[in-house]
């Protein structure tokens, strides 16, 4: 069964620090996003992306955050300067369009010290 | 602004007993999900739900839409064990396909 693959499954970065996260789509999605979970918390929405561009962001998503999918086939998330609070389960979701469900990754832990 | 509310947001029971999981939401949406999260794990599809009146059923699980009362419930027949995860319901506004989740549910089905 096809599949969403994240790397790496866990990032421990210092503050300050910069770090990518990728993911990998399931080859036929066209839409892609990121989302993050506080542990303990509900799933909130980072980012959406569609025909290489951003199509819709959260307040969370600020300027310290980016993505981009440069060679057509892994999509990432850059956060420039990492703070504390952006420790967190960091999931790529995947969707191929009208009526079907998001597939998620595996997510990446990440924790800053 | 879509709003996604789950109740209760943590339910103990027993094995073999019935019990029902609700999720609210504030505005049209016309695509309703559920997913299972198991701890320190991805979230796993169970059902999405398109239409009013809407039922699925999977197993133990079934997952029903009633779009003019905004709610979606997701009922569990005769709890094992293995159904102990968290459920999230989450929603999309029409015309796109942000998904907004609810705060979900914390199940521990006690033996």
């Amino acid at each position: 069964e096809p599949e969403v693959t994240q790397t790496p499954s866990h990032q421990v970065t210092q503050m300050g620090q910069e770090v990518i996260l990728r993911c990998v789509p399931i080859s036929n999605h066209l839409y892609f996003y990121w989302y993050r979970q506080i542990l303990g918390q509900k799933v909130e929405f980072l980012v959406s992306f569609y025909n290489n561009e951003i199509s819709e962001k959260s307040e969370i998503f600020d300027d310290q955050f980016s993505v981009e999918r440069p060679d057509g086939s892994n999509f990432t998330l850059k956060i420039r300067s990492t703070k504390l609070e952006d420790s967190a389960m960091y999931f790529c979701a995947t969707l191929q369009g009208t009526g079907t469900e998001a597939f998620f990754g595996q997510g990446t832990r990440l924790t800053v010290v | 602004e879509l709003k996604v509310e789950q109740n209760p947001l943590f339910l103990s029971m027993q094995e073999g007993k019935n019990y029902t999981i609700y999720c609210n939401y504030s505005t049209t949406s016309d695509r309703l999900y559920w997913y299972r999260q198991d701890p320190g794990k991805s979230l796993e599809s169970l059902f999405v739900l398109l239409s009013n009146g809407a039922v699925k059923q999977e197993g133990r699980l079934m997952a029903s839409l009633d779009t003019k009362a905004r709610l979606s419930t997701l009922h569990i027949t005769a709890a094992v064990h293995d159904l102990s995860a968290t459920y999230f319901c989450a929603a999309t506004l029409q015309g796109t396909y942000k998904y907004i989740f609810g705060t979900g549910t914390r199940l521990k089905v006690l033996a």
